[in-house]
């Protein structure tokens, strides 16, 4: 099945202790995004990667780095995670930058 | 600003109704406009992409793009509890830049 998959699903974690989100997808898509969902304010692309080694930021970049060293996998890192990065997370992918595939999402609360 | 502004809501129907979802948009190199639906603790799917101006449709949706006003909408017919979700509408240019969304309730 095609699919673009994240992990963990839920975190809670306290200020200042760096996590990873990982994401995959099996669909050999040039493209992957990281979006962050806020109420009232949307999703916001925070990175996005055209393909293996090439990254570049998105809207909101600040708190977060991106590695793209394989072509499936694009793991967000938050170094230092603040209780404003507080949020629900995307994954995407796609074969070129159009019709983007999400993933089921992470729910992060940072205390 | 917002590139992109989408009708906050929410909006609650009767099952049969029509749904009217609309948002404008600011930046004039947007050259596709996508609906997206994000049913509760999912992530976003993909409903409609059109490229031009003009209507497209798709069963009970249909996408609606005026380039000149910069205007963009969605019209779901014969609406269905099925349909409860968020709308995101989008526009793409180099990246993707979506509206708030908003959040639609078909009542049985």
């Amino acid at each position: 099945e095609a699919q673009v998959t994240q992990n963990p699903r839920y975190l809670i974690t306290v200020t200042g202790k760096k996590l990873t989100v990982t994401c995959s997808q099996n669909m050999n898509h040039e493209y992957m995004s990281w979006y962050r969902q806020d109420p009232g304010l949307g999703l916001r692309q925070i990175y996005y990667s055209m393909n293996v080694e090439v990254t570049d930021k998105g809207d909101v970049p600040e708190g977060y780095k991106v590695s793209r060293k394989e072509k499936r996998n694009f793991p967000l890192i938050l170094e230092s995670p603040s209780p404003n990065q507080t949020s629900l997370y995307f994954c995407a992918s796609s074969r070129e930058n159009n019709e983007q595939f999400f993933g089921p999402g992470t729910r992060l609360t940072v205390l | 600003q917002k590139e992109v502004e989408q009708d906050p809501g929410p909006l609650s129907v009767p099952e049969g109704a029509i749904v009217s979802l609309n948002c404008t948009y600011s930046n004039s190199a947007f050259q596709y406009f996508m609906w997206y639906r994000q049913y509760s603790r999912k992530g976003p799917e993909l409903l409609m992409y059109t490229y031009s101006s003009g209507n497209k449709e798709d069963g009970r949706f249909t996408a609606q793009v005026d380039k000149s006003s910069k205007y963009i909408s969605l019209f779901i017919r014969d609406s269905q509890p099925s349909d409860s979700a968020t709308y995101l509408c989008a526009g793409l240019d180099y990246k993707l830049s979506f509206g708030a969304g908003t959040t639609v309730t078909v009542r049985a």
